[in-house]
């Protein structure tokens, strides 16, 4: 079946430093990837997206690159702003190919914490 | 369009009663979806429509919860009795489709959600 691994949160940076969330997959298709984010008190909001390998999705400062080759969709950002806090979840859609589940498949969520 | 419209945003209301959550989809969006969220399980899919018919209520914990989608552009979702351990944030997301292009280029749209406290 398909899923979706992202690393545990939450994940606290200073404001103008580097982020790295990881997000590795499992599909049996041929999947698009996504990036959504969660502002606090808010509904999740999609904040980029990749749908064939070596795609580069980009949105807001915010890229990930499509790896087949190690099944990942890590999200990056340069530098960082304490309106970046909130939760980011990384998830997949499974083109039905190789007879996978419908829909989007949802990773746990990062929460990411941005400190002035 | 406005989106995704949720009601209310937030609801307080005590064991035992009977609370009513409300949803409008994107008009077009074939695909209806109530999500719940907590810290400790965080989002977990409840139950999807497509075309106002429910798919798939797998997700859905309790008999004490039921939804449905009367037409293309409302849908609820029904706690009764309600209890403390119902308490979460509850989402609303619709979709043009579970698959092919308009899935893989636009995804789901999320509702700004209700958050439900059941003292």
């Amino acid at each position: 079946g398909n899923s979706v691994t992202q690393m545990e949160g939450p994940v606290t940076l200073s404001e103008e430093a580097f982020l790295t969330i990881n997000c590795t997959y499992t599909a049996t298709g041929y999947p698009s990837l996504f990036w959504y984010v969660q502002y606090p008190g808010e509904g999740l909001q999609l904040l980029l997206k990749a749908t064939k390998a070596d795609d580069k999705g980009s949105n807001k400062g915010f890229e990930a690159t499509y790896r087949k080759e190690t099944t990942s969709f890590h999200l990056e950002k340069g530098s960082v702003q304490v309106s970046d806090s909130a939760v980011y979840f990384c998830a997949l859609s499974d083109r039905g190919s190789g007879g996978g589940a419908d829909g989007l498949t949802f990773g746990k969520g990062t929460h990411l914490i941005i400190q002035p | 369009d406005a989106g995704v419209i949720q009601s209310p945003r937030h609801e307080v209301t005590e064991m035992g009663q009977e609370v009513t959550l409300r949803c409008k989809p994107i008009s077009g969006h074939d695909y209806l979806f109530w999500y719940r969220q907590t810290m400790m399980r965080g989002l977990e899919l409840l139950i999807y429509f497509n075309n106002n018919v429910p798919i798939d209520d797998s997700g859905m914990p309790e008999d004490r919860f039921s939804a449905k989608m009367p037409n293309a552009s409302f849908s609820t979702l029904k706690i009764q009795p309600s209890e403390p351990r119902d308490s979460a944030v509850y989402f609303c997301a619709s979709s043009l489709a579970l698959t092919g292009p308009s899935l893989a280029n636009y995804g789901y749209t999320f509702g700004s959600g209700t958050r439900l406290t059941v003292v």
